[in-house]
């Protein structure tokens, strides 16, 4: 059974850092990109960027370009979403989900999201 | 602002037939396939239609989808009280680095 597994739930401060992560399992994790997708809290799905797991290529929407990183760790088929100085804005449900190729470049298996919380 | 445009809301009684359009432009649904995905509430989202019209396995033949030039469309028919949820289209953009654009998602209420 394919399977995406997002990290826990996240309460940072303001210019925390964070990487929260994807691990794949149930398939060849090299074989399929893996990307991340933003949902504010009561707004719409945002494509933030993808990843090559096979030899970590990574390209990102405009919109997040040079403010998060997209990384993954192929030995042990786990992608990672991860920013240095975070701000009140990102507060967010972060999702990882496999692009294939045969389903024409669909999202075909989600992760369950990461909650990511930031307060002073 | 989203750069497929989607209606905010739908809504249609049980049994009915509704229809959602997604509109875009050359560099996306004009040059790419389009995918839906359905996002109950409090759940992530689920791929419904893929390459404009194909339905993953699991999916009910209820569900189909069609595309036109720059528009697309997913129709719903024989509605269920169970398919009140958001629906959001996508598709790939090649302005710039290729990237995916999403619609800004339709809210569907079952009446």
């Amino acid at each position: 059974e394919v399977q995406l597994v997002q990290s826990g739930a996240e309460v940072k401060k303001p210019g925390e850092s964070l990487r929260i992560s994807c691990k794949g399992s149930g398939y060849s994790f090299t074989s399929y990109w893996i990307s991340w997708v933003r949902q504010m809290p009561g707004k719409g799905l945002e494509w933030m960027g993808r990843i090559d797991p096979s030899d970590s290529y990574t390209n990102y929407s405009p919109s997040f370009q040079g403010h998060v990183t997209i990384s993954a760790d192929k030995s042990i088929s786990t992608a990672y979403l991860q920013w240095s100085s975070l701000k009140a804005s990102d507060t967010a449900m972060y999702y990882c989900a496999r692009l294939s190729i045969t389903f024409g470049g669909a999202f075909d298996y989600w992760g369950q999201g990461t909650l990511v919380t930031v307060s002073s | 602002q989203s750069v497929l445009t989607q209606p905010p809301s739908a809504s249609g009684t049980p049994g009915q037939r509704v229809t959602i359009s997604c509109s875009g432009s050359s560099s996306n649904i004009g040059s790419n396939t389009v995918n839906w995905y359905q996002q109950l509430p409090g759940t992530a989202p689920k791929l419904l239609i893929y390459s404009n019209n194909q339905r993953p396995s699991g999916v009910p033949d209820r569900f189909s989808g069609s595309k036109s030039g720059t528009s697309a469309s997913l129709a719903i028919s024989g509605l269920q009280s169970e398919d009140e949820a958001d629906y959001y289209c996508a598709a790939w953009d090649d302005s710039l680095n290729a990237h995916v654009v999403f619609g800004g998602g339709t809210k569907l209420t079952v009446l």
